[in-house]
């Protein structure tokens, strides 16, 4: 059965620094998201991404945040100066379609900001 | 405000006897509710939708708009029911987005 992948599974960087967090997701997928959970937190939406473009973003998503689909399969998370209270479980999703409902979930990307 | 509560962080039963997990949730639209579980060490997963009104693992969630809950439910708890589930709202129904919000979820444990 297809799954959606994220890489890596774990990335420790130094605050101030530019991290990529990458997923693929199912292939025939059209709709895209972003999710992260900070320890002891709930899971929150971030980012949602369809026909190369955002569709929706939160407040968590600013200036420093950026997703793209640079080659068709892979969908990345750019954060360009990591912050302390960006340490959280990302997790990557995707949906086949408008009317389907199920967001499939990636195994997630633990990120811990030093 | 959109907004999805769980009030139980741990909800501890042993086997053989019913499990409730509780959701209430705040929005201004017409809801569409779902249940996630993760067990340890896997992925979020689709465990059932109020739409469906299916029975997943033994599992059974109504969806009651007077009381703006969506509690899960499960008459004889199975040690393999041990998990964290979410409770989640999606909201932007039909558009680009549909993005989903959930609890903060609760941690079923099923003692032998």
């Amino acid at each position: 059965e297809p799954e959606v992948t994220q890489t890596p599974s774990h990335q420790v960087t130094q605050m101030g620094q530019e991290v990529i967090l990458r997923c693929v997701p199912i292939s025939n997928h059209l709709y895209f998201y972003w999710y992260r959970q900070i320890l002891g937190q709930k899971v929150e939406f971030l980012v949602s991404f369809y026909n190369n473009e955002i569709s929706e973003k939160s407040e968590i998503f600013d200036d420093q945040f950026s997703v793209e689909r640079p080659d068709g399969s892979n969908f990345t998370l750019k954060i360009r100066s990591t912050k302390l209270e960006d340490s959280a479980m990302y997790f990557c999703a995707s949906k086949i379609g408008t009317v389907s409902y199920e967001q499939y979930f990636g195994p997630g990307t633990r990120l811990t900001v030093t | 405000a959109q907004r999805v509560t769980q009030p139980e962080k741990l909800l501890s039963v042993f086997k053989g006897a019913p499990v409730e997990l509780k959701c209430n949730y705040s929005y201004s639209g017409s809801p569409e509710l779902f249940w996630y579980v993760q067990y340890s060490r896997q992925r979020l997963q689709l465990l059932l939708r109020h739409i469906s009104r299916e029975s997943i693992k033994g599992f059974t969630a109504d969806l009651n708009k007077g009381e703006t809950s969506f509690h899960l439910k499960k008459p004889f708890a199975q040690e393999e029911d041990s998990a964290m589930y979410y409770c989640a709202l999606r909201v932007g129904y039909g558009g680009a987005t549909n993005k989903l919000i959930f609890g903060t979820g609760t941690l079923l444990a099923v003692q032998p």
